[in-house]
């Protein structure tokens, strides 16, 4: 059963134009969601996050929207550049996890951004 | 910062083999998790430690997996024997306390085992 899931594998943008990436969860424990950024042969880096106390969360051309009644949070770039193309990772922890720091991975979206 | 070293960065080797992965996570961070990636199955948590003692191993695999954290500076991740199926790349992530949600995680290493 995944908890988080991207359902879009694969995202095309040009240059200056909004990136949306979309990640849905069926867990309605969970309480905080993060974003994470994975170029080729590094590891995951930390993009953005949200608490479920808010609605949105913004970081430079970066913000996430999160929509409690229907389970659903997406990450908006805004203008895009081609160094955003990476593979983007929805995140998530269940209620009282902050002690334990388990973390819900979705499968992830290759954003690819074209000059 | 240095950040979270792992190591080897890649690793082959045949079916049988002990396969042992190190990560030094970094300095003053008292939580570490190791994950593996694979096309299947994404990023999936195996194993994660709170102050060098494992919390919830319910991730790994099987029996050939295990994995030790005899400090804070430094925690292994070992197949033994290895198999076919194990090839994948694997990170370790850290944190930096249990008020925080957020995991930083090294370059990974990829194991192919033949």
């Amino acid at each position: 059963d995944q908890q988080v899931k991207q359902n879009s594998p694969s995202l095309s943008v040009q240059e200056g134009r909004i990136s949306i990436l979309n990640c849905d969860y069926t867990n309605s424990m969970f309480d905080y969601f993060l974003w994470y950024k994975k170029y080729p042969a590094e590891g995951p880096t930390f993009l953005i996050s949200i608490s479920s106390i808010k609605d949105k969360n913004e970081d430079g051309r970066f913000t996430v929207f999160l929509n409690k009644s229907a389970k659903h949070l997406s990450l908006h770039i805004v203008p895009s550049q081609p160094g955003d193309s990476a593979v983007y990772f929805c995140a998530a922890s269940r209620d009282g996890s902050s002690n334990t720091g388990k973390l819900i991975f979705g499968q992830g979206t290759t954003l690819q951004v074209k000059p | 910062d240095a950040g979270v070293i792992q190591s080897p960065r890649h690793e082959v080797t045949e079916m049988g083999q002990e396969v042992t992965l190190r990560c030094k996570p970094i300095s003053g961070h008292n939580s570490l998790f190791w994950y593996r990636q694979t096309m299947m199955r994404g990023l999936e948590l195996l194993i994660y430690f709170n102050n060098n003692v494992p919390i919830d191993d319910s991730g790994m695999p099987e029996d050939r997996f295990s994995a030790k954290m005899p400090n804070a500076s430094f925690s292994t991740l070992k197949i033994q024997p290895s198999e076919p199926r194990d090839s994948a790349v694997y990170f370790c992530a850290s944190r930096l306390s249990d008020r925080t949600d957020t995991q930083y995680f090294g370059p990974g290493t990829r194991l192919t085992v033949l």
